[in-house]
């Protein structure tokens, strides 16, 4: 079965700083997609930034970008120019090309320090 | 489009009673997802339906759990007998699925629903 591993439970970063949170996977599979979510205080989920394992190119969205190590199973996030509205939950999460669930990871805490 | 609506928002009920929460997802999307999610989780996967047919279930989905989604548009999940273990945010997905449009197409959460067993 896959598995999504976040090893920090929380973090903290300078507004303005950069940060990156963690992500380890496991599958046996060669066709898959990651997600990173985010979740505010007491709001929805919304998604950060998505990598299909297909391609090599780490993807990028504005001031969140991806370093994707498909050998290692390794896809952590980095946070460019923090803003205070950065502060939430943000979970790493997988989908198997072959099935539709998505498998997310316990979180990172992301506090954002003026 | 308003987005996955999510109802009631918070639920507090004694243990033992049943309850029903509804998810509208977003118009036109055919997938629809619940999850749980407890304090300090990332949400676990409950079941999923594809218009009416609930493809597939997690072991988490016990028996005094059920989820229908009648019409294909929106999908009720109901909770008999509560227990305190119960205790949870309800969330609500959904995402389009046509045919041509790979399975990296994200899912859109709702707000959830919080039940608090008593």
């Amino acid at each position: 079965a896959q598995t999504v591993t976040q090893s920090q439970p929380e973090m903290s970063v300078q507004e303005a700083e950069t940060v990156t949170l963690s992500c380890t996977y496991d599958t046996s599979e060669s066709d898959y997609y990651l997600f990173w979510y985010k979740q505010p205080p007491s709001r929805q989920m919304i998604l950060v930034i998505r990598q299909e394992a297909y391609k090599q190119q780490n993807a990028t969205e504005n001031r969140f970008s991806v370093n994707f190590q498909k050998a290692a199973k390794s896809f952590s996030l980095k946070i460019s120019d923090s803003q205070l509205g950065d502060a939430a939950m943000y979970f790493c999460a997988y989908r198997s090309a072959s099935e539709d669930k998505i498998i997310f990871g316990k979180g990172t805490r992301l506090h954002i320090l003026p | 489009d308003t987005g996955v609506s999510q109802n009631p928002r918070h639920k507090i009920t004694k243990r033992g009673q049943n309850v029903t929460f509804r998810c509208d997802p977003i118009s036109e999307h055919n997938r629809l997802y619940w999850y749980r999610q407890t304090l300090g989780q990332g949400p676990e996967f409950l079941t999923y339906f594809q218009n009416e047919a609930q493809l597939e279930k997690s072991r988490l989905l016990s028996d005094r759990f059920s989820a229908e989604r009648p019409k294909g548009s929106f999908s009720t999940l109901e909770i008999q007998r509560t227990e305190q273990g119960d205790s949870a945010m309800y969330l609500c997905a959904s995402s389009p699925f046509p045919r041509a449009v790979p399975l990296g197409k994200p899912i859109y959460f709702g707000e959830g629903s919080w039940l608090t067993v008593v």
